[in-house]
């Protein structure tokens, strides 16, 4: 079945430096990739999501590349704060036609953020 | 205020009793879903719900069973619970289908014992 993929289960960067997570799907009929935000003990939340029709957009710092043809997708996140710390998670779900409505969860990267 | 409830927070059992997870949202949302997160498996779908009445299963529905009869409201049975099934559970909401934002209520710890 559909596999989402987290390549990173861990990344540490410094405050204020980029941090980039990659995702890869394998069903070619995915075509809603949304990203959800985890802090310690608390639970998840959205945070930006991308569609199939476009390549790149951006919330903020956050930005979402998609490349349809490598099946991948990454998240962003500009100018890190210590408040960007926790463990991100990447989904992939399938257009409306067919939809069963499930999102299919990677295993989340955890970010550290240094100060 | 758009939000998801879960009742309760924290749950001891004994193996072999019966459990009951409640979940709320007041956002009139048509989709529920019943998630668990356990260590190194990320979150696994348990029970979907498109409406009142209207539940299909997940990818791990064995040993769970869910009711949805008011469609602000989804319940998660684990009929004689088992060690295996402690965990962190979270009940999320959308508002139809797979490409609409899921909002995730503040799960629940579950300690079967």
């Amino acid at each position: 079945g559909e596999k989402v993929e987290q390549h990173e289960s861990t990344l540490s960067v410094r405050e204020g430096d980029s941090a980039v997570i990659n995702c890869t799907y394998t069903d070619t009929a995915s075509s809603y990739f949304p990203w959800y935000k985890q802090e310690a003990g608390k639970s998840l939340h959205f945070v930006i999501d991308i569609r199939s029709n476009v390549d790149r957009k951006q919330s903020q710092r956050l930005i979402v590349l998609l490349d349809k043809k490598a099946k991948r997708f990454s998240l962003h996140i500009t100018a890190t704060q210590p408040e960007d710390s926790a463990i991100y998670f990447c989904a992939a779900s399938k257009g409306i036609t067919g939809n069963t409505g499930k999102l299919i969860f990677g295993l989340g990267t955890t970010l550290q953020v240094q100060p | 205020d758009m939000k998801v409830t879960q009742m309760p927070r924290y749950l001891i059992k004994r193996m072999g009793e019966n459990v009951l997870l409640e979940c709320g949202q007041d956002m009139s949302h048509e989709t529920m879903y019943w998630y668990r997160q356990d260590p190194g498996l990320g979150l696994q779908l348990i029970y979907i719900s498109y409406d009142v009445d209207s539940n299909s299963e997940g990818d791990i529905p064995k040993g769970y069973r869910v009711s949805r009869k008011k469609r602000e409201h989804f319940s998660l049975i684990l009929d004689s619970a088992k060690t295996n099934q402690t965990s962190v559970y979270f009940c999320a909401s959308s508002l139809g289908g797979g490409q609409d934002t899921q909002y995730f209520g503040p799960g629940t710890r579950l300690l079967v014992l």
